[in-house]
């Protein structure tokens, strides 16, 4: 069974960077076949995928948010990272990790194993 | 960026009846429209994939159907455990994205 437990800081100071890790257990970040994400959720509000990566380092992530976000893989720790920088208010939200799967009719994009999500607040 | 759209806000059906929720997509995603279950203080549940392919597990009163533009999601013979918020998302381009979410409270 997959595990995804995210972990950081959960106050985080306007301008400054957001720093996440992810650690998976239960199978490996560079096995092959699976994408490995990020999406976030304002209290009482939807979701928003911010950006996923592959084992290899490759990454793909959302426009909106694309000039802030790193993401990067520790394949000895079987962790997957997230910095957004320049945080401001708007970025207070439940962050989770999930594994991105594979249909064969429909290919990437399903979320199938999420972390439980952790919360971080952007104040002073 | 492809707007999904989700209605209603909040749907109010009673135990043991039948739930319609829809989602609606600002431009064709073909069938790659995923649906999730959400309780409070979880993580989203993959429930459906594909449009109208169950994921594991999922029992069978849930049922998917649509393509393009206009996708639902039918809860048949309700059950208190189904009472929670339902996403519709989009991986047809990206960046993905879900709807706003559609509440299913007990009338």
């Amino acid at each position: 069974q997959v595990q995804l437990q995210e972990s950081g800081p959960g106050l985080v100071k306007p301008s400054q960077t957001l720093s996440l890790t992810c650690t998976v257990s239960g199978g490996s970040i560079s096995g092959g076949r699976y994408f490995w994400g990020w999406i976030r959720q304002p209290a009482g509000k939807g979701l928003e995928w911010i950006g996923r990566i592959y084992g290899t380092g490759s990454t793909n992530s959302n426009p909106s948010l694309k000039s802030r976000v790193t993401m990067s893989v520790d394949t000895a720790k079987n962790q997957l990272s997230l910095t957004l920088s320049s945080v401001t208010a708007a970025d207070t939200a439940v962050y989770y990790c999930a594994r991105e799967g594979y249909d064969i009719l429909t290919g990437y994009g399903l979320f199938d194993y999420w972390g439980q999500g952790t919360l971080v607040t952007v104040s002073s | 960026e492809i707007v999904m759209t989700q209605s209603p806000a909040t749907l109010s059906v009673s135990p043991g009846e039948r739930a319609t929720l829809s989602c609606r997509a600002s431009q064709s995603v073909s069938s790659n429209l995923a649906w999730y279950q959400q309780k409070p203080g979880q993580a989203p549940r993959l429930l459906m994939y594909g449009a109208s392919t169950r994921a594991t597990g999922v029992p069978a009163r849930f049922s998917g159907s649509g393509s393009g533009t206009e996708f639902t999601l039918t809860i048949s013979g309700l059950q208190s455990e189904d009472f929670e918020v339902y996403y519709c998302q989009q991986y047809n381009n990206w960046p993905y994205t879900f709807g706003q979410g559609t509440k299913l409270e007990i009338k």
